[in-house]
Protein backbone atom coordinates (compact mmCIF):
# COMPACT_ATOMS: atom_id res chain seq x y z
CA UNK A 1 0.00 0.00 0.00
CA UNK A 2 1.49 3.52 -0.89
CA UNK A 3 2.01 5.90 1.76
CA UNK A 4 2.50 9.74 1.48
CA UNK A 5 2.66 10.68 5.58
CA UNK A 6 3.40 14.90 5.47
CA UNK A 7 4.91 16.29 9.09
CA UNK A 8 5.88 19.50 10.28
CA UNK A 9 3.38 22.20 10.36
CA UNK A 10 2.09 24.19 12.36
CA UNK A 11 1.83 28.01 13.49
CA UNK A 12 4.37 30.30 12.38
CA UNK A 13 4.62 34.32 12.93
CA UNK A 14 5.13 36.05 10.01
CA UNK A 15 8.46 36.10 8.43
CA UNK A 16 9.11 32.62 10.30
CA UNK A 17 10.47 29.44 8.47
CA UNK A 18 8.98 26.03 8.81
CA UNK A 19 10.69 22.72 6.93
CA UNK A 20 8.09 19.99 5.65
CA UNK A 21 8.56 16.22 5.48
CA UNK A 22 6.65 13.63 3.51
CA UNK A 23 7.89 9.72 4.54
CA UNK A 24 6.76 7.81 1.19
CA UNK A 25 6.43 4.06 1.64
CA UNK A 26 5.01 1.50 -0.96
CA UNK A 27 6.68 2.77 -4.07
CA UNK A 28 9.73 2.89 -5.61
CA UNK A 29 10.59 7.19 -4.47
CA UNK A 30 13.28 7.75 -6.48
CA UNK A 31 11.57 6.44 -9.66
CA UNK A 32 9.03 9.80 -9.96
CA UNK A 33 8.81 13.05 -9.63
CA UNK A 34 7.66 14.47 -6.70
CA UNK A 35 5.07 17.38 -5.91
CA UNK A 36 3.73 19.96 -2.81
CA UNK A 37 0.68 21.14 -3.91
CA UNK A 38 -1.60 23.37 -1.34
CA UNK A 39 -5.41 24.49 -0.63
CA UNK A 40 -5.78 27.90 1.76
CA UNK A 41 -8.74 28.00 3.67
CA UNK A 42 -11.77 28.59 1.32
CA UNK A 43 -9.41 28.34 -1.83
CA UNK A 44 -8.84 26.25 -4.50
CA UNK A 45 -5.90 23.60 -4.74
CA UNK A 46 -2.23 25.43 -5.88
CA UNK A 47 0.76 23.67 -6.81
CA UNK A 48 3.35 24.65 -4.86
CA UNK A 49 6.51 23.25 -6.41
CA UNK A 50 7.73 19.99 -7.59
CA UNK A 51 11.08 17.83 -8.12
CA UNK A 52 12.73 15.57 -10.38
CA UNK A 53 13.45 12.21 -10.18
CA UNK A 54 17.55 12.48 -9.00
CA UNK A 55 16.57 16.35 -7.93
CA UNK A 56 18.04 17.86 -10.83
CA UNK A 57 15.23 19.65 -11.79
CA UNK A 58 13.10 21.83 -9.65
CA UNK A 59 9.70 24.03 -10.47
CA UNK A 60 8.04 26.87 -7.97
CA UNK A 61 4.68 28.63 -8.50
CA UNK A 62 5.75 32.41 -8.80
CA UNK A 63 4.45 33.74 -5.44
CA UNK A 64 7.09 31.06 -3.44
CA UNK A 65 10.17 31.33 -5.41
CA UNK A 66 12.96 32.40 -3.83
CA UNK A 67 11.15 31.53 -0.41
CA UNK A 68 10.95 27.74 -0.77
CA UNK A 69 13.03 25.16 -1.57
CA UNK A 70 11.96 21.46 -2.95
CA UNK A 71 14.53 18.60 -1.70
CA UNK A 72 14.42 14.77 -1.53
CA UNK A 73 16.58 12.46 -0.23
CA UNK A 74 16.18 8.97 -1.90
CA UNK A 75 18.10 7.10 0.48
CA UNK A 76 15.49 8.01 3.35
CA UNK A 77 12.57 8.22 0.86
CA UNK A 78 11.57 11.48 1.80
CA UNK A 79 10.51 14.77 -0.03
CA UNK A 80 10.92 17.90 1.99
CA UNK A 81 9.29 21.81 2.11
CA UNK A 82 11.86 24.50 3.18
CA UNK A 83 9.72 27.60 3.68
CA UNK A 84 11.35 31.02 4.77
CA UNK A 85 10.05 34.61 5.28
CA UNK A 86 6.32 32.88 5.86
CA UNK A 87 3.59 35.34 4.81
CA UNK A 88 -0.11 34.91 6.24
CA UNK A 89 -1.25 34.07 2.62
CA UNK A 90 0.86 31.11 2.92
CA UNK A 91 -1.74 29.60 5.37
CA UNK A 92 -2.77 26.27 3.79
CA UNK A 93 -3.17 22.71 4.00
CA UNK A 94 0.22 21.56 2.39
CA UNK A 95 -0.14 17.79 0.56
CA UNK A 96 2.94 15.49 -0.86
CA UNK A 97 1.44 14.18 -4.08
CA UNK A 98 2.35 11.89 -6.48
CA UNK A 99 -0.54 11.41 -8.75
CA UNK A 100 -2.82 9.41 -8.02
CA UNK A 101 -1.06 9.35 -4.51
CA UNK A 102 -2.04 11.92 -1.68
CA UNK A 103 -1.14 12.40 1.39
CA UNK A 104 -3.70 13.52 4.50
CA UNK A 105 -2.18 17.13 4.52
CA UNK A 106 -0.78 18.90 6.89
CA UNK A 107 -1.71 22.51 8.41
CA UNK A 108 0.63 25.56 8.18
CA UNK A 109 -0.64 28.96 10.00
CA UNK A 110 1.32 32.07 9.86
CA UNK A 111 0.30 34.47 12.14
CA UNK A 112 0.94 36.48 15.07
CA UNK B 1 2.67 29.62 -17.87
CA UNK B 2 -0.92 27.61 -18.23
CA UNK B 3 -4.01 29.00 -17.24
CA UNK B 4 -7.24 26.35 -16.58
CA UNK B 5 -10.26 28.10 -16.44
CA UNK B 6 -13.71 26.02 -15.15
CA UNK B 7 -16.96 26.84 -15.43
CA UNK B 8 -19.37 27.13 -14.03
CA UNK B 9 -18.15 28.09 -10.70
CA UNK B 10 -20.78 26.18 -8.89
CA UNK B 11 -23.55 24.22 -10.19
CA UNK B 12 -26.63 22.46 -8.54
CA UNK B 13 -28.24 19.22 -9.81
CA UNK B 14 -31.41 17.08 -8.85
CA UNK B 15 -30.26 13.71 -8.13
CA UNK B 16 -29.56 11.30 -10.87
CA UNK B 17 -29.99 13.94 -13.11
CA UNK B 18 -26.61 14.91 -15.23
CA UNK B 19 -23.85 17.48 -14.16
CA UNK B 20 -21.29 19.09 -16.58
CA UNK B 21 -18.11 21.06 -15.67
CA UNK B 22 -16.12 22.77 -18.64
CA UNK B 23 -12.12 23.45 -18.65
CA UNK B 24 -10.51 25.25 -20.55
CA UNK B 25 -6.80 25.47 -20.96
CA UNK B 26 -4.58 29.18 -22.12
CA UNK B 27 -2.82 26.54 -24.53
CA UNK B 28 -3.34 23.33 -26.18
CA UNK B 29 -2.35 20.17 -23.75
CA UNK B 30 -2.35 17.46 -26.50
CA UNK B 31 1.07 15.84 -27.22
CA UNK B 32 2.12 15.33 -30.81
CA UNK B 33 4.59 12.81 -29.61
CA UNK B 34 2.14 10.82 -28.08
CA UNK B 35 -1.40 12.22 -29.16
CA UNK B 36 -1.77 12.25 -25.39
CA UNK B 37 -3.95 15.47 -23.40
CA UNK B 38 -1.92 15.91 -20.73
CA UNK B 39 -5.29 16.63 -18.31
CA UNK B 40 -6.75 15.36 -15.35
CA UNK B 41 -9.80 15.76 -12.91
CA UNK B 42 -9.93 15.86 -9.20
CA UNK B 43 -12.85 15.26 -6.44
CA UNK B 44 -12.14 17.41 -3.42
CA UNK B 45 -13.83 17.07 -0.35
CA UNK B 46 -14.03 18.77 3.05
CA UNK B 47 -10.87 17.34 5.04
CA UNK B 48 -9.77 15.20 2.32
CA UNK B 49 -7.10 14.66 0.23
CA UNK B 50 -7.89 14.98 -3.76
CA UNK B 51 -8.94 12.44 -5.44
CA UNK B 52 -8.13 11.85 -9.07
CA UNK B 53 -10.93 10.81 -11.18
CA UNK B 54 -10.14 11.16 -14.77
CA UNK B 55 -6.04 11.23 -16.29
CA UNK B 56 -5.35 11.47 -19.97
CA UNK B 57 -8.23 13.50 -20.28
CA UNK B 58 -10.48 10.64 -20.45
CA UNK B 59 -9.09 7.48 -19.08
CA UNK B 60 -11.24 6.58 -15.43
CA UNK B 61 -8.77 5.89 -12.31
CA UNK B 62 -9.00 2.43 -11.13
CA UNK B 63 -12.55 2.40 -8.66
CA UNK B 64 -14.05 5.48 -10.05
CA UNK B 65 -17.76 5.13 -10.75
CA UNK B 66 -18.23 4.91 -14.56
CA UNK B 67 -21.25 7.44 -14.14
CA UNK B 68 -18.07 9.36 -14.46
CA UNK B 69 -16.39 10.44 -17.36
CA UNK B 70 -14.14 12.76 -19.09
CA UNK B 71 -13.83 14.15 -22.73
CA UNK B 72 -12.15 17.07 -24.84
CA UNK B 73 -9.07 17.58 -26.58
CA UNK B 74 -6.26 20.37 -27.24
CA UNK B 75 -8.15 23.02 -25.00
CA UNK B 76 -11.31 22.57 -23.81
CA UNK B 77 -12.26 19.61 -21.82
CA UNK B 78 -15.39 18.45 -19.98
CA UNK B 79 -16.10 16.60 -16.63
CA UNK B 80 -20.04 14.74 -16.73
CA UNK B 81 -21.48 12.88 -14.02
CA UNK B 82 -23.89 10.99 -15.96
CA UNK B 83 -26.37 10.62 -13.02
CA UNK B 84 -25.90 12.72 -9.52
CA UNK B 85 -25.49 10.35 -6.28
CA UNK B 86 -25.12 12.47 -3.18
CA UNK B 87 -21.99 11.07 -2.63
CA UNK B 88 -21.04 13.41 -5.82
CA UNK B 89 -21.15 16.60 -3.85
CA UNK B 90 -17.31 18.03 -3.68
CA UNK B 91 -15.51 20.58 -5.73
CA UNK B 92 -14.05 19.82 -9.11
CA UNK B 93 -10.38 20.64 -10.21
CA UNK B 94 -9.31 20.29 -13.67
CA UNK B 95 -5.49 20.24 -13.61
CA UNK B 96 -2.87 20.28 -16.75
CA UNK B 97 0.04 18.37 -16.52
CA UNK B 98 1.75 18.88 -19.73
CA UNK B 99 4.07 21.72 -18.09
CA UNK B 100 6.63 21.20 -16.07
CA UNK B 101 4.63 24.21 -13.93
CA UNK B 102 1.23 21.93 -13.50
CA UNK B 103 -2.29 24.27 -12.70
CA UNK B 104 -5.59 23.57 -11.01
CA UNK B 105 -8.30 25.35 -12.37
CA UNK B 106 -10.22 27.39 -9.87
CA UNK B 107 -12.56 24.44 -8.95
CA UNK B 108 -16.20 23.94 -9.49
CA UNK B 109 -18.70 23.29 -6.51
CA UNK B 110 -21.17 20.40 -7.22
CA UNK B 111 -24.32 20.91 -4.95
CA UNK B 112 -27.37 18.70 -4.97
CA UNK B 113 -30.92 20.90 -6.29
Amino acid sequence: EVQLVESGGGLVQPGGSLRLSCAVSGLTFSNYWMSWVRQAPGKGLEWVANIKQDGSEKYYVDSVKGRFSISRDNAKNFLYLQMNSLRAEDTAVYYCAKTPWWGQGTLVTVSS
Amino acid sequence: DIVMTQSPDSLAVSLGERATINCKSSQSVLSSSNNKNYLAWYQKKPGQPPKLLIYWASTRESGVPDRFSGSGSGTDFTLTISSLQAEDVAVYYCQQYYSTLPAFGQGTKVEIK
